[in-house]
């Protein structure tokens, strides 16, 4: 599976887009880009996931470059509840079930 | 919808003993996924069952093992603990092999002392 590099901290204005940046540059063809977040002593939770285009549900938007090196996670009005660890992964689980968590970004909503 | 439910949610174990950790997945999720998560570490993954069958492990020693029920629930078993084994141990599920991404538990929080 690729390896994943994301900034290890990041403040975001309540009420104001957060853009999560994550490079991926040695993503394979097969590999999808997911992002998930931990908030303190919890479970992680998934937020989105994409190929190739860029996707949007109710929690968040995710950009894909075109050559698939890099995505950004936007969460487009930031509360202070999403204050958390937001990880991004690559993988083909489907083949080994295994999804490499590294450190994540945290992420601090401020009032 | 019921998430994925673990149990018990924290527990205290001696060095030594024995510990069995359980998992219920979502309703129709075939695969039960299990990590470690120790104190100011990132996650690491412990084990991948999916139709009953073990299809994956991490890099953890074989006292570290599972199994899966025909209902899809999971235990997890650690013997012979150790108090590195200290940690939050997370179940996940998901359909289609992950595919479309995992839902996790709230986890176990193990202390071994």
């Amino acid at each position: 599976d690729a390896k994943t590099t994301q900034p290890p901290s990041m403040d975001c204005a309540e009420g104001r887009a957060a853009n999560l940046p994550c490079n991926h540059s040695t993503i394979s063809g097969n590999e999808y880009v997911y992002w998930y977040r931990q908030i303190h002593s919890q479970g992680p939770q998934y937020i989105i996931h994409g190929l190739k285009n860029n996707e949007t549900n109710e929690m968040a938007s995710l950009i894909i470059t075109e050559d698939r090196k890099s995505s950004t996670l936007i969460l487009p009005h930031a509360t202070l509840r999403d204050t958390a660890v937001y990880y991004c992964i690559v993988s083909s689980s489907g083949n080994t079930g295994k999804l490499i968590f590294g450190q994540g970004t945290t992420l601090q909503v401020k009032p | 919808e019921a998430g994925v439910t673990q149990s018990p949610t924290h527990l205290i174990k001696t060095r030594g003993q024995q510990v069995t950790l359980r998992c219920s997945p979502i309703s129709g999720h075939t695969s039960v996924y299990w990590y470690q998560q120790a104190l100011g570490l990132g996650l690491q993954f412990l084990l991948w069952y999916d139709e009953g069958e073990e299809r994956n492990r991490g890099n953890f020693p074989p006292r570290f093992s599972g199994r899966q029920f025909p209902n899809y629930s999971s235990e997890l078993n650690v013997n012979a603990l150790e108090l590195e084994d200290s940690a939050l141990y997370l179940c996940a599920s998901s359909s289609l092999r992950g595919l479309y991404g995992y839902t996790f538990g709230s986890g176990t929080r193990l202390t071994v002392v």
